[in-house]
């Protein structure tokens, strides 16, 4: 089936530096990619829905110029966590959609990247 | 809007027990698809079970059956005979098929004590 593969796992990095994160289809084109933050006991909060080759759409309450998407190409989409503070340390995760076959319209599948585990210190 | 209840935040139960973990859904689309992932302590999600808002059958998948009614707006979850394994946090979920995005429940923890 669809694999999304998302780097790194986990990343620890200082106060006021930048943190990218990549999640790669694989096998598949991903033309949308979602982009989910998770704090400890928590349900996932959307963040962004990026589309490739245009701009990133944020939810409502996310700092687009702290929370950087870029969706390339259609197998790539990468998160940067710029300027990074303690309160940004959360639980980052990418869905691609995918669609399945023999459904038509509206037959789509969601697939999720492992996550990210970022700690700003 | 929609939006998704997931009215339990936590339980436990007794392994080889059965558990049922609800799902309340709103949406003003006609057409839209429900989901249940799990999510172990290692974070990734594991997808379960997807549902279009067309079919009210009920599924069964091994341990684990599924619930919808569209009647009541509920989409819930049984594991029977549960097994420690079957601890994780359960999230069901939302998307419209006018608007790309899932949005989730806020989960429920399930504790399967040995």
């Amino acid at each position: 089936g669809a694999v999304v593969s998302q780097h790194p796992s986990r990343v620890i990095c200082k106060s006021g530096t930048s943190v990218k994160i990549e999640c790669r289809s694989l096998d598949f084109q991903a033309t949308t990619m979602f982009w989910y933050r998770q704090f400890p006991k928590k349900s996932l909060m959307l963040m962004a829905t990026s589309n490739e080759g245009s701009k990133a759409t944020y939810e409502q309450g996310v700092e687009k110029d702290k929370f950087l998407i870029n969706h390339a190409s259609l197998t790539l989409s990468t998160l940067t966590v710029t300027s990074a503070h303690p309160e940004d340390s959360s639980f980052y995760i990418c869905s691609a959609r995918t669609r399945r076959s023999g459904q038509g319209k509206g037959g789509y599948g969601y697939t999720f990247g492992s996550g990210t585990r970022l700690t700003v210190v | 809007a929609q939006k998704v209840t997931q009215a339990q935040t936590e339980i436990s139960v007794v392994e080889k027990e059965d558990v049922t973990l609800d799902c309340v859904y709103e949406t003003r689309d006609t057409t839209y698809y429900l989901f249940w992932y799990k999510q172990p302590p290692s974070g990734e999600l594991v997808f379960l079970i997807r549902r279009n808002s067309f079919d009210e059958q009920n599924e069964i998948s091994g341990r684990y059956s599924w619930n919808f009614q569209k009647s009541t707006s509920s989409f819930n979850f049984t594991i029977t005979a549960s097994q420690v394994v079957d601890s994780a946090v359960y999230f069901c979920a939302l998307s419209e098929l006018g608007d790309d995005k899932i949005i989730f429940g806020k989960g429920t923890r399930l504790h399967i004590l040995p």
